[in-house]
């Protein structure tokens, strides 16, 4: 089994760029689809990013996901941050060996 | 509109049983895979149990394994999970997710149901 690690918390100010990273422990972060997931205070979470890096409907495009081999993690990057940007982000995967869904720690972005 | 809506959380001494339920409408429910996922308070996400579309494959994570069991009823465009033995650590706000057929993801989520293990 791996797991998925996120930094605990980032923060930016308004108008910049930001990159949250999800590093995988064993395996190639490759093998699997990575997905994105935002939740604010006291909400289900939404999908921000899937498979990789394939944005829902409706979510605007200044959320972009990646995945890089060489330090077997993905990131999420949003750009032109707002203040609503503010929340929880999850990175999540499948574990093909378990047959099992695997999250991230999260990660809790402060835009100020 | 998809919509997934939760039920059945409440109040269960350690060592007691609930179960909760999982409606959903506005898609093909015996076309899609399903998930129980749970966050504790103040936690991360933690994902619970797996169920195709057509109840086979399922699987657990360990922490449930042996105690929880996820079923569905296509017919009334339903999941359950039956919680049984449950411990103070299950407690968390329960939620229900729909997967994509093409992977993993949890495309669609309910509002969540609250589960309180305590004496």
């Amino acid at each position: 089994k791996f797991m998925l690690t996120q930094p605990h918390s980032v923060s930016e100010s308004p108008g910049k760029t930001v990159t949250i990273s999800c590093t995988r422990s064993s395996g190639t972060i490759a093998s699997s689809y990575v997905q994105w997931y935002q939740q604010r205070p006291g909400s289900a979470p939404t999908t921000v990013i899937y498979e990789d890096n394939q944005r829902p409907s409706g979510v605007p495009d200044r959320f972009s996901g990646s995945i890089d081999s060489s330090s077997n993690s993905a990131s999420l990057t949003i750009s032109g941050l707002k203040t609503e940007d503010e929340a929880d982000y999850y990175c999540q995967s499948y574990d093909s060996s378990s047959h099992e869904r695997v999250f991230g720690g999260g990660t809790k972005l402060t835009v100020l | 509109e998809v919509q997934l809506v939760e039920s059945g959380g409440g109040l269960v001494q350690p060592g007691g049983s609930l179960r909760l339920s999982c409606g959903a409408s506005g898609f093909t429910f015996n076309s899609y895979s399903m998930n129980w996922v749970r966050q504790a308070p103040g936690k991360g996400l933690e994902w619970v149990s797996y169920i195709s579309s057509t109840s086979s494959p399922i699987n657990y994570a360990d922490s449930v394994k042996g105690r929880f069991t996820i079923s569905r009823d296509n017919a009334k465009n339903s999941l359950y999970l039956q919680m049984n033995s449950l411990r103070d650590e299950d407690t968390a706000v329960y939620y229900c997710a729909r997967e994509r057929s093409t992977s993993s993801t949890h495309d669609y989520w309910g509002q969540g149901t609250l589960v309180t293990v305590s004496s």
